[in-house]
């Protein structure tokens, strides 16, 4: 595809509901990274990839956020026993560049906009 | 602890002015210092950035200044349009290293900008 995608757009969750959430990074890119976007506010890092390694998942708030991208492209986020406050937008991107330090290649994906009733 | 903060919190300029959007940053590891902007229901997307040997960086009608000592920077748009009607964050990093933990993507809290025609 010509970008991230991300699906669903939009997810209404009740409280203690679980998520998943899907992101298609751009074909070939072999980092990925997942992003929590609250209202008002700048994104915040939740966790990294390389190819299907998890490298980096400090910044997943509780245990109940889990990530996985076992074939090394598609990656699901999933949410167990949704809470109010995991409502957000969660931005997916994805990067050429092995290890994820080139900033200037890494491309967002239009999130999915995640309310918990 | 906050690490980059952004103000305005929102702006408005006629078209055709400047707008000025400023980020002051705590950590002086920081060494790359990207400015994004994102649309409503878009992710983010890079706009210009600063590493800071430079003191200034112009794209177009889009410019940073970068101030070290004061640990300051700042977006300039010049001839503001109306299409740039936006939220832009400011961001910090090291290494330009898109994930988490000390030396990863900050971003401020997002300054929504309205050009009026």
């Amino acid at each position: 595809g010509a970008g991230v995608s991300q699906s669903p757009r939009y997810k209404v969750a009740k409280r203690g509901q679980d998520v998943a959430l899907r992101c298609d990074p751009i074909s070939g890119h072999v980092s990925l990274f997942w992003y929590q976007q609250a209202l008002g506010q700048g994104p915040e890092f939740l966790t990294y990839f390389q190819n299907e390694a998890q490298l980096d998942k400090s910044g997943l708030p509780s245990d109940r956020f889990f990530a996985e991208r076992p074939e090394g492209s598609v990656s699901t986020l999933k949410i167990q026993r949704t809470q109010q406050e995991d409502s957000a937008v969660y931005l997916c991107a994805s990067s050429p560049i092995k290890g994820g330090t080139d900033n200037e290649k890494l491309f967002f994906g239009s999130g999915t906009q995640l309310s918990v009733l | 602890q906050q690490q980059v903060k952004q103000s305005p919190q929102s702006l408005i300029v006629q078209k055709g002015g400047i707008s000025i959007i400023n980020c002051a940053y705590e950590n002086t590891a920081f060494d790359y210092f990207p400015w994004y902007q994102q649309f409503p229901g878009k992710g983010p997307a890079l706009l210009i950035a600063i590493r800071p040997d430079v003191s200034e960086k112009k794209e177009g009608r889009f410019t940073i200044s970068f101030n070290k000592s004061a640990k300051q920077f700042s977006l300039h748009i010049m001839d503001s349009q109306p299409g740039d009607s936006a939220t832009y964050f400011c961001a910090a990093s090291i290494g330009a290293w898109s994930g988490g933990g000390a030396d990863g993507l900050t971003f401020g809290k997002g300054t929504h900008l309205i050009i009026q025609p």
